[in-house]
């Protein structure tokens, strides 16, 4: 079975010091990796994906992820935040092979930026 | 930048109502999917279509719930007889042809269902 968890629903940071949301994923196969961005009234956007190859992952917008299989996480980083990040956060796993390609999302993470 | 597009953005219907929620995907895109998310809740997988088929779909696609692509470029989700429950955002998505194991999904802005 596939699931996500975001461990924080809410992280609030001032702007221009780190970001750090963190995601732990269950998967009984080799996972996809994604995290998505929800900008109020706005779709999902993908901000960065885990295939397999590179575990340091580099995404739009400054932010990076690196995936941990030790530790189940995939959590998604920023050095530094900018008011533009407050959003809400989605971390997803897919399994593959599998022709549905069903995303598990996690619950979200609101960020919010201070100035 | 090629984008999912839906419509209507908000749609209000009266409980045991017919309704129909379009998605235009991208258009090179061979896989199209509907989630749902109800209000505090998680997103959550619906369907995913492939082929003129459906490939997948969860315990909460049952019977009142449809999917069809009528032409080259729509993909729409019915639900034929709204319950107070189906109240949510509902996001279409689509993902490109298979590119090794690159099966990013596409999301379009949501539609937002009212059913009171």
């Amino acid at each position: 079975a596939q699931s996500v968890t975001q461990l924080d629903s809410h992280v609030s940071v001032s702007e221009g010091t780190p970001v750090l949301l963190r995601c732990n994923y269950s998967s009984s196969y080799s996972p996809s990796l994604f995290w998505y961005v929800q900008h109020p009234n706005k779709g999902l956007q993908l901000l960065l994906k885990y295939t397999s190859a590179a575990t340091l992952v580099k995404g739009i917008n400054g932010f990076e992820a690196e995936f941990k299989k030790s530790e189940t996480s995939f959590h998604l980083t920023k050095p530094s935040a900018h008011m533009s990040d407050a959003a809400e956060y989605f971390c997803v796993v897919s399994v593959l092979p599998n022709t549905g390609n069903q995303f598990y999302f996690g619950t979200g993470t609101s960020l919010t930026v201070i100035p | 930048e090629p984008e999912v597009t839906q419509t209507p953005s908000h749609q209000v219907t009266q409980m045991g109502q017919e309704v129909i929620l379009r998605c235009v995907p991208i258009s090179n895109h061979l896989y199209f999917y509907w989630y749902r998310q109800i209000l505090g809740q998680k997103v959550e997988f619906l369907v995913s279509f492939y082929n003129n088929e459906i490939s997948e779909k969860s315990e909460i696609f049952d019977d009142q719930f449809s999917v069809e692509r009528p032409d080259g470029s729509n993909f729409t989700l019915k639900i034929r007889s709204t319950k107070l429950e189906d109240s949510a955002m509902y996001f279409c998505a689509s993902s490109p042809p298979a590119r090794g194991i690159s099966y990013e999904q596409y999301f379009g802005p949501g539609t937002r269902l009212t059913v009171t």
